[in-house]
């Protein structure tokens, strides 16, 4: 959806390097959530943000919503080809009858 | 419980026929939402159910898509009259409540091609 913007759109990086997704919209993120898709597979849940400055890690992923709660960003560490994916980033915004993806970041790690 | 099922998995259809996609929440979830996901696309929410209600039907691209659930449970996404611009990935997902903290769980999704 154009309410939330990610980038980069895809990403090509080497085993063992750092990276980093960002999801930002003009409207405040009620609650921000990060899910992977493996291809031609399901969406798993990652985390969820909700409060202005959070930080959660699990693994070697990270995921930090900015103060004005209008950014969030998804840092993995030390990727590993298992990593590999599309990542998307979900919202609560103004309309709690909707819901809001981005239009997901893919994710490839060369072993 | 199993997770979120939808059936069928794969439906292969002509042009102009109808088609029904059908979806099993997480058994006590009450929030079930439908999306599509276009090749290469991210996800487009269609529509979304609290119980057996949906409050906002505006996200559903045409008058051709219809959605309903009954018993709180079971819901089905019909599509009349389809067109080849309708195939793509059918999710369904649900969560225990339509609160901010509740993530949805997602279904295998179903593959709607027309021909």
């Amino acid at each position: 959806s154009q309410e939330l913007e990610q980038s980069p759109q895809s990403l090509i990086v080497q085993e063992g390097k750092n990276l980093t997704i960002n999801c930002t919209s003009s409207k405040t993120l009620y609650g921000l959530y990060w899910y992977k898709q493996k291809y031609g597979e399901g969406l798993i849940f990652l985390m969820m943000l909700q409060k202005g400055g959070e930080e959660k890690s699990h693994e070697k992923i990270t995921a930090k919503l900015d103060e004005k709660k209008q950014q969030s960003s998804l840092h993995i560490t030390a990727s590993q080809p298992s990593h590999a994916g599309i990542y998307l980033c979900g919202a609560d915004l103004y309309n709690f009858n909707k819901f809001y993806f981005g239009s997901g970041t893919k994710l490839n790690v060369k072993p | 419980g199993a997770g979120v099922s939808q059936s069928p998995s794969n439906k292969v259809t002509e042009k102009g026929k109808d088609v029904e996609l059908r979806c099993d929440p997480i058994s006590g979830h009450t929030a079930l939402y439908w999306y599509r996901q276009s090749l290469g696309q991210g996800l487009e929410f269609l529509i979304y159910f609290q119980g057996n209600s949906a409050p906002d039907k505006s996200g559903l691209p045409s008058d051709r898509f219809s959605a309903e659930r009954t018993g709180g449970s079971v819901s089905t996404l019909t599509i009349q009259r389809t067109q080849q611009e309708d195939s793509a990935v059918y999710l369904c997902a649900s969560s225990r409540t339509r609160d901010i903290n509740n993530e949805q769980f997602f279904g295998p999704g179903t593959r709607l091609t027309v021909l």
